[in-house]
């Protein structure tokens, strides 16, 4: 079945500065990625998706990018904000896993001031 | 648009208790998932239900674990008996379908369990 790594674990990052979380997939057939957040204490929310017919999309300071050939996916944070502390699941689903998301670990992601 | 509802927010009980979380998914949502996270862990689905019907309930446990939806909407989950290591906050989410992929799922607040 679908497997989802996500790294790294934890990352710190000036306030400023950008971000980088990667992910690795293992069926080639996945063809949908999104990525939530969730703040301490709340809920997961969507905060972007992109589509395995498509290889980036933006958002404001938000961007994703999706390698199908290498079957990685990252999300990139630019300009960061003490509110972008948070931890960032990605996920990933498709035909073959009868479209179930399969979440990665999650990243802890914290905005040194 | 109103979001997941879901009750109790937070719960204490002690093991071998039982324990009930009801949930309100989206207005028009067929799908309806429960998960369970652990504190420092990402969601794992513990059911997956289409409508009135379960569609994977692979990881739970059913020996303690059951739950329905009897009319398609709301759905309960319920645990008994408890065990410490059920101690987790019970995420229900609803997306608008399950075919074909790319449907967002929306969670609720979830409900924090705590087994003493």
């Amino acid at each position: 079945g679908e497997n989802v790594e996500q790294h790294p674990s934890t990352l710190s990052v000036q306030e400023g500065d950008s971000a980088v979380i990667k992910c690795t997939y293992s069926d080639s057939a996945s063809n949908y990625f999104p990525w939530y957040k969730q703040e301490l204490g709340k809920r997961p929310q969507l905060i972007i998706d992109i589509r395995s017919n498509v290889g980036e999309k933006k958002d404001q300071r938000i961007a994703v990018t999706l390698n199908k050939t290498a079957k990685h996916f990252s999300l990139h944070i630019t300009e960061t904000q003490p509110e972008d502390s948070a931890v960032y699941f990605c996920a990933a689903s498709g035909l073959l896993g009868n479209y179930q998301l399969i979440w990665g670990a999650g990243t802890k992601l914290i905005i040194k001031p | 648009e109103a979001g997941v509802a879901q009750s109790p927010r937070y719960k204490i009980i002690e093991k071998r208790q039982s324990v009930a979380f009801w949930c309100n998914p989206i207005s028009g949502h067929a799908t309806l998932y429960w998960y369970q996270q652990i504190l420092g862990q990402g969601p794992k689905l513990l059911i997956q239900f289409q409508n009135n019907g379960v569609v994977d309930d692979s990881q739970l446990p059913k020996d303690r674990f059951s739950a329905e939806r009897l009319k398609g909407v709301d759905s309960t989950l319920k645990i008994q008996p408890a065990k410490l290591e059920d101690s987790a906050v019970y995420l229900c989410a609803s997306s608008l379908d399950r075919w074909g992929s790319g449907n967002t799922i929306y969670f609720g607040e979830g409900s924090w369990l705590t087994v003493v």
